[in-house]
């Protein structure tokens, strides 16, 4: 696509549900990256792909956070029994080989109950 | 002690004005040096690299000062559109480009 797609743009979901968050790439962009952004704060890192596999998935908070990437396209992004520390934007990059610069998405703002 | 600092801020300033934001950054091993701007709810967008010979994009002047560790980033004759969030990005090496955001400079630029 044009840029790069996040869905849903907002989610409420009740504490210690599962959400599932889409990130589409631009089309044939390599590298995706996944950071979220709490509120007043900045950007932190969360994971990094490089086709399908994750060489550095050093920012994951929790063993309740995982990613994959499928067919070097779409990447979700799922978030088990979420907390409410959860709450964030999260927001997809992704660029066109590991050296290159980021595009982001526009994010899917969670709120957890 | 956060790997890229900046001064949160907010900036207020007139139309017209000129500002400066600064920059600074622990990891002496960084390669690369961006600003990026963020409007209100929207995502980051790349304003512009940074070099060390220092560069220039109209109104916007970067510099990089890898002694000190430091970025700066200053917007001359400012304009209400300008009033933004300023993150400064610094990319580290590891096999890939792996970027660093500050939290963000925010700036209102007033009538």
């Amino acid at each position: 696509g044009a840029g790069v797609s996040q869905s849903p743009s907002n989610k409420v979901t009740e504490k210690g549900k599962d959400v599932e968050l889409r990130c589409d790439p631009i089309s044939g962009h390599t590298a995706l990256y996944w950071y979220r952004q709490s509120l007043g704060q900045g950007l932190e890192f969360l994971i990094y792909f490089q086709g399908n596999s994750a060489p550095d998935k050093s920012g994951l908070p929790s063993d309740r956070f995982s990613a994959e990437r499928t067919g070097g396209s779409v990447s979700t992004l799922t978030i088990q029994r979420t907390q409410q520390e959860d709450s964030a934007v999260y927001l997809c990059a992704s660029s066109l080989d590991s050296s290159g610069g980021y595009t982001f998405g526009s994010g899917t703002r969670l709120t957890v109950v | 002690r956060k790997e890229v600092e900046q001064d949160p801020g907010p900036f207020n300033v007139p139309e017209g004005a000129t500002v400066a934001f600064n920059c600074t950054y622990s990891n002496s091993a960084s390669q690369s040096f961006f600003w990026y701007r963020q409007d209100c709810r929207k995502e980051p967008k790349l304003l512009m690299s940074v070099y060390s010979s220092g560069n220039e994009d109209g109104r916007f002047t970067a510099q990089l000062n890898r002694a000190s560790q430091y970025i700066s980033l200053l917007i001359r004759d400012s304009k209400l559109s300008d009033s933004a969030t300023y993150l400064c990005v610094v990319g580290v090496s590891g096999g890939y480009n792996k970027l660093i955001f500050g939290a963000g400079t925010r700036l209102a630029v007033h009538p």
